[in-house]
């Protein structure tokens, strides 16, 4: 058990629909980092926030948003939902950026 | 563009023996590497990672190495036991750049240990 916990563990939904995904850090940990995992491009850094504020953006697509909150949280909306945006979306966490990332066991979105 | 590369998709090893997993890169910029292991429906466990000031670090069954100039990366578990099958995953970052751009992983092997 890493510390790091993300809800729903399953989540079925539509096209066209928004979700949002729920993730808390480890205790103590600042930072958290977004990640997809689709079949074909694998494990790909979406987002980090650090402290509440957005610190670096990778492949996130506009439709995409999220946030940290004060008791350090994190959600990651996802809103006109398409088929490819099927995956797996882990949440991570460090104490600072230069830290070892640690990984929730992960949100599995299927939109149909 | 992939900078993190795992040509391996499986590896196939019986219990006992070596297993040694590769991994490349072309990012000059990355510093530091980490290893990952995964099982189905789970997420990606830490296991071992290593600095680009170092060349080796062990840590129980599990030691890496790193071959700055050929920007390559290993790991190697030993003995293999039958628990160690699962995905496993080579991933960088660029601490020395603040690390906030998160972690580039390969596309990760599978490994078999075969009784």
């Amino acid at each position: 058990d890493s510390g790091v916990t993300q809800t729903p563990k399953h989540l079925i939904t539509a096209t066209g629909q928004r979700v949002t995904l729920r993730c808390s850090p480890r205790s103590g940990d600042l930072s958290v980092y977004w990640y997809q995992q689709s079949l074909d491009q694998g494990l790909q850094f979406l987002i980090h926030y650090y402290n509440g504020e957005e610190r670096a953006k990778g492949n996130i697509l506009e439709r995409f948003s999220a946030q940290q909150f004060p008791d350090l949280h994190s959600e990651l909306n996802l809103s006109s939902l398409e088929l490819g945006d099927s995956a797996l979306y882990f949440c991570a966490s460090s104490g600072t950026s230069k830290e070892t990332q640690y990984f929730g066991p992960g949100t599995r979105l299927l939109v149909l | 563009d992939q900078q993190v590369k795992q040509n391996s998709p499986s590896l196939s090893v019986q219990e006992g023996r070596i297993s040694i997993l590769n991994c490349d890169y072309t990012n000059s910029m990355f510093d530091y590497f980490l290893w990952y292991k995964k099982y189905p429906a789970e997420g990606p466990t830490f296991l071992i990672s290593i600095s680009s000031i170092k060349d080796k670090n062990e840590d129980g069954r599990f030691t890496v190495f790193l071959n700055k100039s050929a920007k390559h990366l290993s790991l190697h578990i030993v003995p293999s036991q039958p628990g160690d099958s699962a995905v496993y995953f080579c991933a960088a970052s660029a601490f020395s750049g603040g690390g906030a751009d998160g972690l580039t992983f390969g596309k990760g092997t599978h490994l078999i240990i075969q009784p």
